[in-house]
């Protein structure tokens, strides 16, 4: 079964800093991943897909790497605004074609 | 081009009552997954509909059932709500057999309070 952990859970950080938000899967046998940005409440916006073939996605001032062997994968947010506060979840997709969800990484941008 | 709509976007009932979800997919998806997602946690799967049968289930009582009707949209149903079932109710919809290439789309969910 797989498991899914984000580092770190919560994060409070200044506007303009730049930021690493890390995902951790247990089974490497993955088709893709996806990054989803939720707002409080709201549903799920998909951010990144990275597919297993590949080892990084870039949007604008998101960046996000995989490392499949190592069960790792890497958001990278550049020169944060307070607009990117929210949860950022994590979801590799395997054999099953289900995504799998972590808990997310709370994400406080304060001005 | 619209996404997944979930209908309604709040629902209040009574414990040992019934509800229905509503979803319908994004233009040129057939398969439909529902999730929930309690409080402080990540979305978890509760099945997968494709072409009007449930392909696989997630760790979920029988009281959660479904349907998928040959317009791909779908509903989900719980039957004698508990406290417990209180939560976002989320549906994702992929287009089959290329849904792993493509990722997955997700609606604004249903907030289901039980009383």
């Amino acid at each position: 079964k797989q498991e899914v952990t984000q580092i770190p859970a919560a994060l409070s950080v200044p506007e303009g800093e730049n930021l690493v938000l890390n995902c951790s899967f247990t089974d490497s046998a993955i088709y893709n991943l996806q990054w989803f940005r939720q707002d409080p409440g709201k549903g799920l916006t998909s951010l990144l897909l990275i597919q297993s073939s590949q080892r990084e996605q870039t949007s604008g001032r998101l960046n996000a790497s995989l490392d499949k062997s190592s069960g790792r994968s890497t958001l990278y947010i550049a020169a944060s605004q307070p607009g990117d506060s929210a949860t950022y979840l994590c979801a590799p997709t395997g054999g099953s074609y289900i995504p799998t969800f972590g808990r997310g990484t709370s994400l406080i941008v304060h001005p | 081009d619209a996404g997944v709509t979930q209908s309604p976007t709040h629902l209040i009932k009574t414990r040992g009552q019934q509800v229905t979800l509503r979803c319908s997919p994004k233009s040129g998806h057939d398969t439909v997954s529902w999730y929930q997602q309690a409080l402080g946690q990540g979305p978890q799967f509760i099945f997968q509909y494709y072409e009007e049968e449930e392909r696989q289930r997630g760790n979920f009582p029988d009281r959660f059932s479904g349907h998928q009707f040959p317009n791909y949209s779908s509903e989900l149903n719980v039957n004698a709500l508990l406290l417990g079932d209180s939560a976002l109710y989320l549906c994702a919809s992929s287009p089959e057999g290329v849904g792993s290439y493509y990722g997955y789309t997700f609606g604004s969910g249903t907030r289901l309070t039980v009383v």
